[in-house]
Order: structure tokens, then sequence, then C-alpha cells
């Protein structure tokens, strides 16, 4: 029930095209939902997150798309550029943002030119 | 700002000698992380500090590994005796009180041959 299932596990989109990343949760107490980007040699970044009260949040290319009585959220990379390409990582945790967070296994995004 | 700095970068050992690695989070921040990545479970929490007081240490494999925060600007994570198995990238974040953002460093590459 601690799990937070991530799919697909690699990703290709052609340069301009659409990436979407799902995420699976089981524990309804989950109230917080970031998304982390993490480049080779580096470590993870936050990217983005939404808390459970809205069901969608944008900022600039990347928006998190929330079902809460699906306990699914995604990431939707519009536009998608070569610069993109990276792991991606959801996650979640209870007790808000200052909870443990639960990562998914991760995505690997490749954008081709 | 410097961002969390992580000692060493790479690591070299072979089984069954000790290793200690080290992670400086950012000034101010109060609460520490220390994360496994590997392929297999991808990023895992290994133990959790706030406020130099270890809160949640589930996470931590065995007795083989043990971690400490003496101070609120230094924290090792320490392996005794290292097992092939325990090759993987370990990263050290760090938070802010109030805040929800997670910091983390550019992590350790250790290989136990």
């Amino acid at each position: 029930q601690q799990q937070v299932k991530q799919s697909p596990q690699s990703l290709i989109v052609q340069k301009g095209g659409i990436s979407i990343i799902n995420c699976a949760y089981e524990n309804t107490a989950f109230d917080y939902f970031p998304w982390y980007q993490q480049f080779p040699g580096k470590g993870p970044a936050l990217l983005i997150a939404i808390r459970p009260d809205v069901s969608e949040k944008k900022e600039g290319r990347f928006t998190i798309s929330f079902n809460k009585s699906a306990k699914q959220f995604s990431l939707h990379i519009m536009d998608s550029q070569p610069g993109d390409s990276a792991t991606y990582f959801c996650a979640a945790s209870k007790g808000g943002s200052q909870g443990n967070l639960i990562f998914g296994k991760g995505t690997k995004l490749s954008v081709k030119p | 700002d410097a961002g969390v700095i992580q000692s060493p970068r790479h690591e070299v050992t072979e089984m069954g000698q000790e290793v200690t690695l080290r992670c400086k989070p950012i000034s101010g921040h109060n609460s520490l992380f220390w994360y496994r990545q590997t392929m297999m479970r991808g990023l895992e929490l290994l133990i959790y500090f706030n406020n130099n007081v270890p809160i949640d240490d589930s996470g931590m494999p065995e007795d083989r590994f043990s971690a400490k925060m003496p101070n609120a600007s230094f924290s090792t994570l320490k392996i005794q005796p290292s097992e092939p198995r325990d090759s993987a990238v370990y990263f050290c974040a760090s938070r802010d009180s109030g805040t929800d953002t997670q910091y983390f460093g550019p992590g350790t590459r250790l290989t136990v041959l």
C-alpha cells in the first residue's frame, strides 16, 4: 500500500510532441505528489508538485493532472524538447510536504530531434 | 549557494571494507535524508533526520548500515562491512522546515568489488 507505480519505464518522443507519464498509488492518506527530474550524473530535482485539492497544475510546458477517485496522477510535457531528455520520478507522501517521499521507479524520456 | 555537498563522488572498495559517505546539507535546512538508488529498486529512503535527530530509519537495510548527524551541517552514512550488493548511488537531500522541496546532492557512486 506504500507503493507508487509508474509507467512507462521508458518513452521516446519526437521533438515538439507531448510526453505523458503516469503514476498510481494505493494509500489514500497520501496528500502531496511531486515530480522530480534527474539528468545523468546528477541528483533528482523538483520539477512540479500538486496537492489533492486541485485536479491540475501547470508550470510552463509541464502539467500535472490529478484524479483523486482513480488514485492516479500524470505528468504531461508539452512541446517536448531534446533538453527534456532525462529520467522522471513521481512521488507521494503523507503528512504533506513534510512527510517522507515514496518514489516511483522512474521513466527514462528520450526526445528525438 | 553551494547546494548539498556529498563526498566522495565515487568510491570503489573491496568486500568487507568499511565505507563512509559524507554529506553537507544546505545551510539553514533542518531536515536531511539519505537515499539509495539502484536499477532494480529505484530510489529508496534509508534514513531521515530532523534537527539532527533520526526520525525514521526503517529503510536502513540491516545493521551493517549506520548514519549519524553530529551537527546541523554534517552527516555520515557508514557501511561496515561492505558487500557487493551495496553497490549503488547514494544521495543525500536536505529540506528547510515549512517548505516543500527536497534538494538532492550529486550523489556518491559506490562500487563494492
